[in-house]
């Protein structure tokens, strides 16, 4: 059984940083594109980064460009978002996603997401 | 930067046809993924490649995508249906989510 859970949330000043991971397993981690997507309150999906399987490429959102970064550990089945310089608007569910094997578009499996909170 | 356009809700009687659209330019040259999410929950991906369904999809669930419009088709609508289902694809090296369509079944 496939399974991502996320970790890392919680509450922090604007300005702040704070690192996300996600656990996975029941697949082949390292055969896959992994992404996060955030959702604000009562709003739609937002694809953030992803990162190739060997990590040598890493795509973002323009929002975040600078000030996030996507890491993996394949060792270790991880994947990571370093999140610096945080605004009130990067609060959301941040959820880790699996490409699909071969094909890095299609969000195959999903976490259950950590809430990340921005606020004094 | 590339948009998708959604109907912001669609209501269906149960055991009729939804159907929810997703607007973008020339997006018929683009695979398109739909994912679906229930209330307090995290999306699911029910088509993905415009017209494939993964595995434990119902075949209730059908995808089209055509000219400047790619179609989700939620046949003899369920009550577990109720969601809102968000379309995709992938824009310049990035992932685009469409606006989100609210599915009610009356």
């Amino acid at each position: 059984e496939v399974q991502l859970v996320e970790s890392g949330g919680g509450l922090v000043q604007p300005g702040g940083s704070l690192r996300l991971s996600c656990a996975a397993s029941g697949f082949t981690f390292s055969s896959c594109w992994m992404n996060w997507v955030r959702q604000a309150p009562g709003e739609g999906l937002e694809w953030v980064a992803n990162i190739k399987q060997d990590g040598s490429e890493k795509y973002y959102v323009d929002s975040v460009k600078g000030r996030f970064t996507i890491s993996r550990d394949n060792a270790k089945n991880s994947l990571f978002l370093q999140m610096n310089s945080l605004r009130a608007e990067d609060t959301a569910v941040y959820y880790c996603a699996s490409s699909l094997y071969g094909d890095y578009s299609v969000l195959q499996f999903w976490g259950l997401g950590t809430l990340v909170t921005v606020s004094s | 930067s590339y948009e998708l356009t959604q109907t912001f809700s669609v209501s269906v009687a149960l055991g009729q046809t939804a159907r929810i659209s997703c607007g973008g330019n020339n997006i018929g040259s683009k695979n398109v993924h739909w994912y679906q999410q229930k209330a307090g929950q995290a999306p699911v991906l029910v088509i993905y490649r415009d017209t494939n369904r993964p595995s434990g999809i119902p075949e209730r669930f059908s995808g089209s995508n055509s000219g400047n419009t790619a179609t989700l088709t939620i046949s003899r609508a369920q009550a577990g249906d109720e969601a809102d289902y968000y379309c995709q694809v992938w824009g310049s090296s990035t992932g685009v989510f469409g606006t989100g369509t609210k599915v009610t079944v009356l």
